[in-house]
């Protein structure tokens, strides 16, 4: 059974803190790994996706991955009340000759003005 | 550039009824998927395709889900007949390819059609 593991929050910081979010996973030949943001009601939007060891960063978000200890984080700095959302973490796990996207149950977070 | 269309948004059937799908995905992505969401959780696979070929259905309940993708573009996905247990949100995603390292495979959704079984 192939499981990413994430706290399911709330995660509360106020304004202009950073949020770390953190995810596990049990499949150690994954590749690929991916942080979705879905809003209240809407579906899961793709922010960041990281393929290698180490940190990537695109403006406010930071992802680390570290294979090692097969977990992956998404760091918001500067949190705003719209990061208010749920984080879903999705790692592409092979299986067979194929492969599946395992998602987390997701944390929410919630940015206090 | 145009993102994965689904229709209809909401759908409220009774138990027993069919009800059907569509997903239009980005222009140039073979791959398509098909997910099911319920409260709280995270999507959940229930079918892929690469091109118009099903590459991986095994999640989906073949005695009352069925899928096709024509031509390699479209999809529908229907349930015949529907339960109560089926209400959820189904949402269509699509990547450029399946297997890429280098961004071909991340996965873009559509809004997501939410059926309410009665």
């Amino acid at each position: 059974q192939k499981e990413v593991e994430q706290n399911s929050g709330p995660l509360s910081v106020p304004e202009g803190a950073i949020a770390s979010l953190n995810c596990t996973y049990s499949d150690r030949v994954s590749q690929s790994f991916f942080w979705y943001r879905q809003y209240s009601g809407k579906s899961p939007e793709l922010i960041m996706s990281i393929y290698s060891n180490g940190d990537k960063e695109d403006g406010r978000f930071t992802a680390q991955l570290n294979k090692a200890s097969q977990y992956v984080s998404l760091l918001i700095r500067d949190s705003q009340p719209s990061d208010s959302a749920t984080y879903l973490c999705a790692v592409n796990c092979p299986m067979d000759s194929s492969y599946k996207l395992i998602f987390g149950s997701g944390t929410r977070l919630l940015v206090r003005p | 550039e145009a993102g994965v269309v689904q229709s209809p948004r909401y759908k409220i059937i009774e138990k027993k009824q069919p009800v059907a799908f569509w997903c239009n995905p980005i222009s140039g992505h073979n791959t398509l998927y098909w997910y099911l969401q319920n409260l709280g959780q995270g999507p959940e696979l229930l079918i892929r395709y690469e091109n118009e070929e099903a590459v991986d259905d095994s999640q989906l309940p073949k005695d009352r889900f069925s899928a096709e993708r024509l031509k390699g573009v479209d999809s529908t996905l229907k349930i015949q007949p529907a339960e109560l247990g089926d209400s959820a949100v189904y949402l269509c995603a699509s990547s450029l390819d399946g297997w890429g390292l280098a961004g071909g495979n991340e996965q873009f959704f559509g809004p997501g059609t939410r059926l309410t079984v009665l």
